[in-house]
């Protein structure tokens, strides 16, 4: 199947710095990309859709401007936390569809595990 | 978006089939239906997707009744590895709105 790939897996940071957030489409071209993020013993909960080209479509309660969110290309879509706090620690996690099948199944990425100190 | 309900938690000794239901009543005509599998720290990966009546592929079979307004997953034989949190989606992946639900924490035991 379709290969999603995040980068980092792991990022540790301090209060108030940016932390920048990859997903990349690696055999296959994705113009929506979706982000979520995750709490311990929770469910995924969607941030927001990544269209390629155009802004990205937050749900409600998501800051768009302390998430922000780029699909420079159909291969690559990143999450930039803004001015993190611990609060904002959290598995973040991205999909994207390719396209094929009924609906196109969702591929996911490994997930990128935040922790603001 | 058609809200899922699952079972929280169901536990299962190896070797044995699990099935594990989720509803869906509002689940709209255009609307499949997906599971996907969850390990700690990972993304959640694909196991198999329907429309109605019985779908089945290597892992595992979907079984769909006439109204739709609720899914089974059926794990054939499950092992310890198949320990994890297993997501009902229902939506238009193409739309891009599929909205995760609680999920089911499946326990294998030895």
């Amino acid at each position: 199947g379709a290969v999603v790939s995040q980068h980092p897996s792991r990022v540790i940071c301090k209060s108030g710095t940016s932390v920048k957030i990859e997903c990349r489409s690696l055999d296959f071209q994705a113009t929506t990309m979706f982000w979520y993020r995750q709490f311990p013993k929770q469910s995924l909960m969607l941030m927001a859709t990544s269209n390629e080209g155009s802004k990205a479509t937050y749900e409600q309660g998501v800051e768009k401007d302390k998430f922000l969110i780029n699909h420079a290309s159909l291969t690559l879509s990143t999450l930039t936390v803004t001015s993190a706090h611990p609060e904002d620690s959290s598995f973040y996690i991205c999909s994207a569809n390719d396209g094929t099948g009924n609906t196109g199944e969702l591929f996911f990425g490994e997930g990128s595990r935040l922790t603001v100190l | 978006l058609a809200k899922t309900t699952q079972p929280i938690s169901m536990d299962s000794y190896e070797g044995q089939e699990v099935n594990i239901t989720c509803s869906h009543n509002n689940i709209a005509t255009n609307d499949y239906i997906t599971w996907y599998q969850q390990f700690p720290s990972q993304g959640p990966r694909f196991i198999i997707q329907g429309y109605k009546t019985k779908v089945t592929n290597e892992v595992a079979s979907l079984f769909i009744p006439a109204d739709r307004k609720s899914s089974t997953l059926s794990l054939p034989r499950v092992s310890l590895s198949d320990t994890a949190v297993y997501y009902c989606l229902v939506g238009d992946n193409n739309a891009g709105k599929s909205t995760f639900g609680d999920g089911t924490t499946l326990t294998v035991k030895p």
